[in-house]
């Protein structure tokens, strides 16, 4: 078990540029998490995967941002049109259905920076 | 909505002092609380979790305990040493019935120093 990856760990990308970013759980986790963390705060829920569905989303999720998870597998995050507010942390975690108290288990986090 | 606050932001000890951070959240119809660690740039690492029907959890030098009725938690470190300054996030899901979101407080920032 090698944890949740993210890639890539740094971003950096000009205002107005697309971005996307991967997350892949650990395996056999059916639930995947996106957070965003913005400097000195604790991160904040984007929305959530339950398998390939995706099941919630947080009024944070402005219509430029998109998640998918094709297949129930990997997941990813773009950014459209990024603004210097989109700068941040943004962290993956996956958990499996079942498990003791659905704990989270959390990625290294993207860094992004807009210019 | 839940709201998790923590207190202080911010700590500085000496190494070996015992310390306890502070955490408290608004709806106490939680499914579990967990606090995490997180060092700067860094994701988060999960140090202990507290099942809504339990009262506390140790593991080695912390111990967290959760009041639900007053809806507060505190994180207990014994001997602190220089490799605990991090970052210390606490975190209240609420019990929907669903995947159990987490709510975030702000964490508190602790330096041990030598």
């Amino acid at each position: 078990d090698t944890g949740v990856s993210q890639d890539p760990r740094h971003k950096i990308t000009k205002r107005g540029q697309n971005v996307t970013f991967r997350c892949d759980p650990i395996s056999e986790h059916n639930r995947l998490y996106w957070y965003r963390q913005t400097l000195g705060q604790g991160p904040e829920f984007l929305t959530y995967f339950q398998n390939e569905a995706q099941l919630e989303k947080s009024r944070l999720l402005s219509d430029r941002f998109s998640a998918e998870r094709p297949k129930g597998s990997f997941s990813t995050l773009e950014i459209q049109r990024t603004e210097q507010g989109d700068s941040a942390m943004y962290l993956c975690a996956s958990s499996r259905i079942g498990a003791t108290y659905n704990e989270q288990f959390f990625g290294p986090g993207t860094r992004l920076t807009v210019l | 909505k839940q709201e998790v606050t923590q207190i202080p932001a911010a700590l500085s000890v000496p190494e070996g002092e015992n310390l306890v951070l502070n955490c408290s959240f608004t709806d106490s119809a939680i499914y579990n609380l967990q606090w995490f660690r997180q060092d700067p740039g860094k994701g988060l690492t999960s140090l202990l979790l507290i099942q809504s029907s339990q009262r506390e959890q140790t593991s080695g030098r912390l111990n967290a305990s959760l009041d639900k009725s007053s809806g507060r938690s505190t994180l207990y470190i014994a001997a602190s040493q220089p490799g605990d300054s991090a970052t210390y996030l606490c975190a209240a899901p609420l019990n929907t019935g669903t995947a159990s979101k987490l709510t975030f407080g702000t964490g508190t920032r602790l330096q041990v120093t030598l």
